[in-house]
């Protein structure tokens, strides 16, 4: 079984600032991590996935997440906000083999303030 | 390229009532999932089907709830006798294969139970 923390439910930041939004797991097998990013009253968007290979992954516009497996991590990143980046992120992960049920953590709600 | 579909957007119904949520996934893709999410919490697993075939409901409430897939038409969500506390967002999401790392989400039908 998996499960998936987000250690802040709320961040609030500051246009342009820089903003790091926290996701451990656990799991007994071997996974893929994700982080989706949900506008309101919208569904949500794949933001950037970990898959193998460089523990280093980036999106489109501007966010980042680093696999550190030793810690069970998986934080998103980025260097400089804006009012568009508010948003709910949600951290999830699923496993490599068989059906990919994905578990998600319980979300981190994003504002950025002007 | 049409994503995924899912109607209706808002539902509302009264204790007692009948629920049916529609999902069409994108062209192509033969494997559903669907997911709810309760006020304030991330989304939850509830039930994984291909086309005919319930494959993993491991997620799904024992009682009022059922789910299906036919060979033609769009994955049904079904909810009977609901409750207030049946009132959530409810997403499904598509991939093509089994062993595809992404899955792609609609926009949720969100039901509200008076």
């Amino acid at each position: 079984a998996q499960s998936v923390t987000q250690l802040d439910s709320q961040v609030p930041v500051f246009e342009e600032a820089p903003v790091e939004l926290r996701c451990n797991y656990s799991s007994s097998v071997s996974v893929y991590l994700f982080w989706y990013v949900q506008y309101p009253n919208q569904g949500l968007q794949l933001l950037l996935k970990y898959l193998s290979g460089s523990t280093l992954v980036k999106s489109i516009n501007g966010f980042e997440a680093e696999f550190n497996k030793s810690q069970t991590s998986f934080h998103l990143r980025k260097p400089s906000v804006h009012i568009s980046d508010t948003a709910e992120y949600f951290c999830a992960v699923s496993p490599i083999q068989g059906a990919q049920k994905l578990v998600f953590g319980q979300g981190t709600r994003l504002t950025i303030n002007p | 390229n049409a994503g995924v579909m899912q109607n209706p957007r808002h539902l509302v119904r009264r204790r007692g009532q009948e629920a049916r949520l529609r999902c069409s996934p994108m062209k192509g893709h033969s494997h559903v999932y669907w997911y709810r999410q309760l006020p304030e919490e991330g989304l939850k697993f509830m039930v994984y089907l291909q086309k005919e075939n319930i494959i993993d409901e491991s997620g799904m409430p024992k009682e009022r709830f059922s789910a299906e897939f036919p060979k033609e038409g769009p994955s049904i969500l079904r909810i009977q006798q609901v409750v207030r506390g049946d009132s959530a967002a409810y997403f499904c999401a598509s991939s093509p294969s089994l062993n595809t790392d992404t899955q792609y989400f609609g926009p949720g039908t969100r039901l509200t139970v008076l």
